[in-house]
This record gives structure tokens, sequence and C-alpha cells, in this order.
């Protein structure tokens, strides 16, 4: 079975200092792993994703995430963030080859950026 | 492209009424999905359908709970009678087989009194 642990609930920070959100997955075949952000009364948008190759994947509004199999982690991080950037995030991870639903949420983070 | 659609986004009843949540999913996505996000459990997936069928029904809470997929273009999400404590924002999200992504939709916020 899978499963995904996001280890803070909520994290403050002050604008334009760099911030980490943290996943980890548990796992028994290979995954996608993906991150989902929530902006206040919206619907989950996709930030990036990985499903193979380089283990640094690149994201929508300067997010990036790294891959790092040995930890069995995805975390999400940003060198600077903006007051927009306040919203819920999510971890994602799902089965490789992805059939049905084998789609995994962790149960968020909740990202305020403090003026 | 327009994106997966949900109708109303917000939903004020009494307890006891009937409530219909609906969701048109993207064109040729063959996977729907129905979630529900509450503060205290976070996001759940209720039910998802394959080519308009059920497949996995296992989160859905109580009898009082179902859902329909008459065709491709077309969901809804039912609770009868309705309590306050199904008040949550319910989520419906598509996806193609061979794509890695689901595709969300605004949600409902139902408020149940």
């Amino acid at each position: 079975a899978q499963s995904v642990t996001q280890l803070d609930s909520q994290v403050p920070v002050f604008e334009e200092a760099p911030v980490e959100l943290r996943c980890n997955y548990s796992s028994s075949v290979s995954v996608y792993l993906f991150w989902y952000v929530q902006y206040p009364n919206q619907g989950l948008q996709l930030l990036l994703k990985y499903l193979s190759g380089s283990t640094l994947v690149k994201g929508i509004n300067g997010f990036e995430a790294e891959f790092n199999k040995s930890q069995t982690s995805f975390h999400l991080r940003k060198p600077s963030v903006h007051i927009s950037d306040t919203a819920e995030y999510f971890c994602a991870v799902s089965v490789v080859p992805l059939t049905g639903n084998q789609f995994y949420f962790g149960t968020g983070t909740s990202l305020t950026v403090i003026p | 492209d327009a994106g997966v659609i949900q109708s109303p986004r917000h939903e004020v009843t009494e307890m006891g009424q009937e409530v219909t949540l609906r969701c048109k999913p993207i064109s040729g996505h063959d996977y729907l999905f129905w979630y529900r996000q509450t503060m205290m459990r976070g996001l759940e997936l209720l039910i998802y359908f394959n080519n308009n069928v059920p497949i996995d029904d296992s989160g859905m809470p109580e009898d009082r709970f179902s859902a329909k997929m008459p065709n491709a273009s077309f969901s809804t999400l039912k609770i009868q009678p309705s309590e306050p404590r199904d008040s949550a924002v319910y989520f419906c999200a598509s996806r193609r087989t061979g794509d890695n992504e689901q595709y969300f939709g605004p949600g409902t916020r139902l408020t149940v009194t």
C-alpha cells in the first residue's frame, strides 16, 4: 500500500524568505510524485510533478522539488516567497503504471506568508 | 479548453433536505472522481468512475450518499437526507487514461444547518 506524510501542518514564513515543505511517502512499487496547491476558495492546481529522469523538478510560480528515492522524500522548495504563495499545499503519489485510482494525497500543509 | 465544471459553487441547506452536486469532467477524460475535504479529515476520495461505471465506492460514508454518471459528460453526487456533519467542500476531478495527472474542479462548498 502507498501512503503520503506531510510532516508540517502549518508553516509560517516571512515574505522573501525561503521555504521548504516536507513530504515523505511509502511504497513498495515505483511511483509518480506530485505537488498541488489550493488557493483560498479554489480547487487544487498542479504545481509540479516527477515522473522520471532528473530528480530536480521545476514547477510554476518559482517552486521546485527534489525526488530522493533513498529517503523516499519529495520536498517542495522556493527560495523567496511572496504573499500570493499563501495557500494549502498537497503532496500526492500515484503508482506506476497509473491505473484506476492509485492516487494518494497527504493531509496538506498550510503555508502562510507574513508581510 | 474548459476545465472541470462544478455546480453549484455554494449550497446552504437545512438538515433533512436532499442535496445534489453536479460535475462536468473535461471532454475526453474517462475517469471521474468525487472527493470531500474537511478540516478534520483532509481530502477523502468518495467514489470514482471509469467510462461512466462506478469502480470503487468504498469511500462513500453511508447509504445517504449516492453518485451517478449517466453519460461521459455529467455526474451527480446526491445526499439524502443531509446532515450537519456533511458540511464540507466537495471536489470533482477527472483524468484521461494514459495521463498521470488529475484535474480538479473548483469545488462545491456545502453547508448543512
